[in-house]
């Protein structure tokens, strides 16, 4: 069973342009989970989708982030504009949905985002 | 505010010196506390789940325990390749919304 993928690995982008970074989850999980870490920080939480809805977005720290996940598959998280303190290794992660009992999140390798 | 304090925040052993990981937490709530291992430049590898006081798992060198306001990771004679960081994480929900919330880690050196 492939795991969760993310796509680019790494991306070096200038102040004040867009990037978008994507996440594929694992095949069947409904779940997905967006998280990142900042440098020097712990992993903080994004939001959080159930197929193609947003459960919490919570997290997602201004209006320059927006998440999608069209049709319930894949996920997309674009950065519009950049700032420098966008820098950090944004983490995708998905679980399935079956059942009362929450289950596990499994991570993908994550994308490392560099703002100069 | 949930918080998750994880310590020591780095841990150097000889191969084969067990010891112990810990995780501490104050979460309104709790549904779930979950280990994961993480390799540098990785994403975090799915451990373990515990979701209630009492519970233990085990997996090859490792054991995970719960109370009502810590976990522990116990590493039994451990080995170089279980270098690594070890997070740990609680589980939060409302509704069917769902987020971890995580520690800083631990980042364990075993030397051989």
């Amino acid at each position: 069973e492939a795991g969760v993928t993310q796509f680019p690995s790494h991306s070096v982008i200038e102040k004040g342009q867009t990037v978008t970074l994507r996440c594929d989850p694992i095949s069947g999980h409904d779940n997905l989970y967006w998280y990142r870490r900042v440098m020097g920080k712990e992993i903080k939480f994004l939001l959080h989708f159930v197929k193609e809805s947003k459960q919490d977005e919570s997290g997602m720290p201004n209006n320059r982030f927006l998440a999608e996940r069209t049709g319930g598959t894949y996920s997309t998280l674009k950065v519009q504009p950049a700032e420098l303190e966008d820098s950090g290794v944004y983490f995708c992660a998905s679980s399935h949905n079956r059942g009362l009992v929450p289950y596990e999140q499994y991570f993908g390798p994550g994308t490392r985002l560099t703002v100069t | 505010e949930d918080q998750v304090t994880q310590s020591p925040e780095a841990l150097r052993l000889q191969e084969g010196e067990s010891s112990s990981l810990n995780c501490s937490y104050t979460v309104s709530g709790l549904r779930g506390l979950f280990w994961y291992r993480q390799d540098p430049g990785k994403g975090p590898e799915f451990l373990f789940t515990l979701y209630s006081a009492g519970e233990e798992k085990e997996k090859e060198r490792l054991k995970a325990t719960l109370t009502k306001k810590e976990s522990f990771l116990h590493i039994t004679a451990p080995k170089p390749e279980d270098s690594a960081t070890y997070l740990c994480a609680v589980l939060k929900t409302s509704g069917s919304a769902r987020q971890l919330t995580f520690g800083s880690g631990t980042q364990l050196t075993v030397l051989p």
